[in-house]
């Protein structure tokens, strides 16, 4: 299937420390893109980046792209304790707007 | 404002009852879906409408009917309902259709549906 699995499944650091989850996906795309989810709460987009670019930056998140590996990684640097939610790829395929996602990384941060 | 907002958050019912989510979007969006979230976490689409017209339908039961009676609402109504439904259902929108490179999705807080 298309769907984005992101690695690890659970990630637990100190606060200040950098976290970086992995998305790997299987067909080509159109953009990925990385999400958050709060405990008990609706996704919120983070960050998207589009199949021609390979780094994008955003504050503290840096988000990478490889094609041809058909991966992506989400670093969050300086980490907080608000960071501390699950995180989600999503991919979009061509010319339909259709997502798909993964079952997430659950970061934890400890303050 | 909530931008896309959904009701009941909590909806707990016994096997073999009817129910029906609803779901509202504020933002001038054209395109709504429907997320259904396992236990697992695993978020997979259901159904998704594009100005009233059902353009993704996700291999989804028929005791799912979807629901649009404008582009602003996208209600989803579950018949006969079983234990395997028991999940998070989320309700999502997106500004355009076909052929945008940039489209991103608004999600609603979700309704988490027990079935007894």
């Amino acid at each position: 299937s298309q769907q984005g699995e992101e690695d690890p499944q659970a990630l637990s650091i100190q606060e200040g420390e950098n976290a970086t989850m992995n998305c790997s996906y299987k067909t080509s795309i159109n953009n990925l893109q990385w999400y958050r989810q709060n405990s008990g709460r609706g996704l919120v987009h983070l960050i998207l980046i589009r199949s021609n670019e390979r780094e994008k930056h955003s504050g503290r998140l840096r988000v990478t792209l490889d094609t041809s590996k058909k991966s992506s990684s989400l670093l969050i640097t300086a980490s907080r304790a608000a960071d501390t939610a699950s995180y989600f790829c999503a991919t979009a395929i061509y010319n339909f707007n259709k997502f798909y996602f993964g079952s997430g990384t659950k970061l934890n941060v400890k303050p | 404002d909530t931008a896309v907002s959904q009701t009941p958050k909590y909806l707990v019912t016994q096997m073999g009852n009817d129910k029906s989510i609803k779901c509202e979007q504020n933002l001038g969006h054209d395109t709504m879906y429907w997320y259904k979230q396992d236990s697992k976490k695993f978020l997979k689409i259901m159904f998704s409408y594009n100005n009233k017209e059902l353009i993704i339908n996700e291999t989804v039961p028929n005791r799912f009917s979807p629901k649009s009676p404008d582009k602003a609402h996208l209600n989803l109504h579950i018949n006969s309902l079983e234990l395997g439904d028991s999940a998070v259902y989320f309700c999502a929108s997106s500004q355009g259709f076909r052929g945008k490179t940039n489209e991103k999705l608004f999600f609603g807080s979700g309704t988490q549906l027990s079935v007894l």
